[in-house]
């Protein structure tokens, strides 16, 4: 059974900062992955999508790698702001079709 | 992306009643629907799987006969929490999967409180 490691749980840096958050999986065989941004007491907001066949992606000052071999993913903010005070969740999907499993998030909280 | 509509977004119930929470896929045909519920600072845990025109497909532990999930049309899912407890409170939300599956999109999900 799959299942999603996200460390640290918390973290708080202060603005202007570069940060790293990480995610690890169980089972390297994965359809593809998602990391996704949670206000408090809002849905999701999906940030970035990575095919089991791609190594990185990107998106302004995001970029998130994959590295399957070690069921490993990372979350790289470039330049953090209070802006990007959230929860942030990776999720793994298997097979297509079936559903994304999620790890519980690292809540963020940028300082100004 | 494409745009899943869920509906309502806060809801709050009376111990013992049923309330149905839609989502709905707006410019797609969502050949399979999920529903997660969270738990405060938890993450989000899959309940079902549902495919149109089949019955939904549960995770262990949650009780099929309290959590009812219709997916009648390749457009709109629902799921109604029967007899509703407090302990029932929580944040649900759905996600759509199109042809293709090329990525998961989701409701802005219901707060369910029940008193």
């Amino acid at each position: 059974k799959q299942e999603v490691t996200q460390i640290p749980a918390a973290l708080s840096v202060p603005e202007g900062e570069n940060l790293v958050l990480n995610c690890s999986f169980t089972d390297s065989a994965i359809y593809n992955l998602q990391w996704f941004r949670q206000d408090p007491g809002k849905g999701l907001t999906s940030l970035l999508l990575i095919q089991s066949s791609q190594r990185e992606q990107t998106s302004g000052r995001l970029n998130a790698s994959l590295d399957k071999s070690s069921g490993r993913s990372t979350l790289y903010i470039a330049a953090s702001q209070p802006g990007d005070s959230a929860t942030y969740l990776c999720a793994v999907k298997g097979q297509a079709g079936t559903a994304l499993i999620f790890g519980k998030g690292t809540t963020l909280s940028v300082s100004s | 992306g494409a745009v899943v509509s869920q509906h309502p977004s806060r809801v709050i119930c009376k111990s013992g009643t049923s309330v149905k929470i839609e989502c709905r896929s707006l410019d797609f045909q969502a050949t399979t629907m999920f529903w997660y519920r969270q738990f405060p600072k938890q993450s989000l845990m899959l309940m079902a799987t549902s495919n149109e025109g089949s019955k939904a497909t549960y995770e262990q532990g949650v009780e099929k006969d309290k959590f009812l999930i219709n997916h009648a049309s390749l457009t709109l899912s629902t799921l109604t929490v029967t007899s509703a407890h407090p302990e029932d409170s929580s944040f649900y939300i759905c996600s759509a999967l199109g042809q293709g599956d090329t990525e998961a999109f989701f409701g802005q999900g219901t707060r369910l409180t029940v008193v």
